[in-house]
């Protein structure tokens, strides 16, 4: 069945510089890739999201970028704020909803 | 996208008894999903909850042990039975988003057990 590796599994970068997140999968059926920030005490949000029938996408200081050859996919935060202190979860998916999660990231963003 | 609220926020549960949560929605959705999430890691899929049929539980989750209700297209509730110290977790419902296209998840606050 897929598989999502998530890397690293805690961030530290100071304020103002960029973070990269990633995560492989297993299953190249797969063709949709959501990212997902959780804020402590709260559920998970999505972020941004990419269909394998994309490279890139971005929103605002957010992008994702998905390499379909080699099977991963990344998030790309830049001019990090302290309001993206956070754990981000990564998660793919092969159809009807069932989404498979990374073990997820805490990024700490230092001031 | 959805908003969804979920109570109890939190609770505090002796072992042996059980706990309901609640999944509300504000708009009619067809998928209703329940997560747990254990401290500290990633989401599990406990089961999805159709509106109409029974609830399609994954590997290592069973009906007796977390009944699923889904009255209608707006509200869910899971219940944790028997509880024991191991169901200590934050239990999640999400919704499939209507209109946005397949599997896009958005997620409710999460409801915080602990079991004494």
């Amino acid at each position: 069945g897929e598989n999502v590796e998530q890397h690293p599994s805690t961030l530290s970068v100071q304020e103002g510089d960029s973070a990269v997140i990633k995560c492989t999968y297993s299953d190249s059926a797969s063709n949709y890739f959501p990212w997902y920030k959780q804020e402590l005490g709260k559920g998970p949000q999505l972020i941004i999201d990419i269909r394998s029938n994309v490279g890139e996408k971005k929103d605002q200081r957010i992008a994702v970028t998905l390499n379909k050859t080699a099977k991963h996919f990344s998030l790309h935060i830049t001019e990090t704020q302290p309001e993206d202190s956070a754990v981000y979860f990564c998660a793919a998916s092969l159809s009807n909803y069932q989404l498979i999660w990374g073990a997820g990231t805490k990024l700490i963003i230092k001031p | 996208s959805a908003v969804i609220s979920q109570k109890p926020s939190r609770d505090i549960c002796q072992r042996g008894t059980s706990l309901t949560i609640q999944c509300q929605v504000d708009s009619q959705v067809t998928m209703m999903f329940w997560y747990r999430q254990q401290p500290g890691q990633s989401l599990t899929l406990i089961a999805t909850a159709n509106q109409g049929s029974e609830a399609t539980y994954e590997s290592g989750f069973v009906i007796d042990k977390f009944p699923i209700s889904r009255p209608n297209l707006t509200f869910s509730t899971l219940t944790v039975s028997n509880l024991s110290p191991e169901d200590s977790s934050i239990y999640l419902c999400s919704v499939e988003s209507t209109g946005r296209g397949t599997d896009t998840q958005y997620f409710g606050p999460g409801t915080r057990l602990t079991v004494l």
